[in-house]
């Protein structure tokens, strides 16, 4: 079975700071993996993904994320966050036949600081 | 772009009664649909796998007679929840799949009372 872990439930950070999310997976075949972002009360949507090919990928509002097969691992990075990153992220990983049913992590919390 | 949405927003009801909340793909057709619950401050667990034209899937742990879902048509999957009670208070997300990753819709925020 698959499973996500995020290992930090809350990160605050100073507005233009740059922050890292982590996210780490355990899975016995192919994985696909995505960061999706939750705002207070609302859906979620989705950032990035990673399917194949590259390992870094890029997503919106600044976001990018390094698929690491070697340490299982699918971080998400900005440079530069600002208030409006404030939200809850979520990792998540599908199963290898499928891009959509996907299992979620716990989540991580992003304050930004003023 | 690929739109999901849900209805309704958000339900108060008494114990012991039904809910039910509809997802919907608004431009597009979803043969498979997904249902999530979302407990406050938790993640996402899915709960079942809507399929059009046949009987959903559930997650184990989940009652099956409790959470009914029917996919009857290629954009509507319905999830009823059958004597609801307090404990069923949560935050019920769908997506719909497109092959190439699940569109979410916004939400149904059930209150039972």
């Amino acid at each position: 079975a698959q499973s996500v872990t995020q290992l930090d439930s809350q990160v605050p950070v100073f507005e233009e700071a740059p922050v890292e999310l982590r996210c780490n997976y355990s899975s016995s075949v192919s994985v696909y993996l995505f960061w999706y972002v939750q705002y207070p009360n609302q859906g979620l949507q989705l950032l990035l993904k990673y399917l194949s090919g590259s390992t870094l990928v890029k997503g919106i509002n600044g976001f990018e994320a390094e698929f690491n097969k070697s340490q299982t691992s699918f971080h998400l990075r900005k440079p530069s966050v600002h208030i409006s990153d404030t939200a809850e992220y979520f990792c998540a990983v599908s199963e290898g036949t499928s891009y959509d049913k996907v299992i979620f992590g716990p989540g991580t919390s992003l304050s930004v600081i003023p | 772009g690929a739109v999901v949405s849900q209805h309704p927003s958000r339900v108060i009801c008494k114990s012991g009664t039904s809910v039910k909340i509809e997802c919907r793909s608004l431009d597009f057709q979803a043969t498979t649909m997904f249902w999530y619950r979302q407990f406050p401050k938790q993640s996402l667990m899915l709960m079942a796998t809507s399929n059009e034209g046949s009987k959903a899937t559930y997650e184990q742990g989940v009652e099956k007679d409790k959470f009914l879902i029917n996919h009857a048509s290629l954009t509507l999957s319905t999830l009823t929840v059958t004597s609801a009670h307090p404990e069923d208070s949560s935050f019920y997300i769908c997506s719909a799949a497109t092959g190439l990753h699940g569109i979410f819709g916004p939400g149904t925020r059930l209150t039972v009372l």
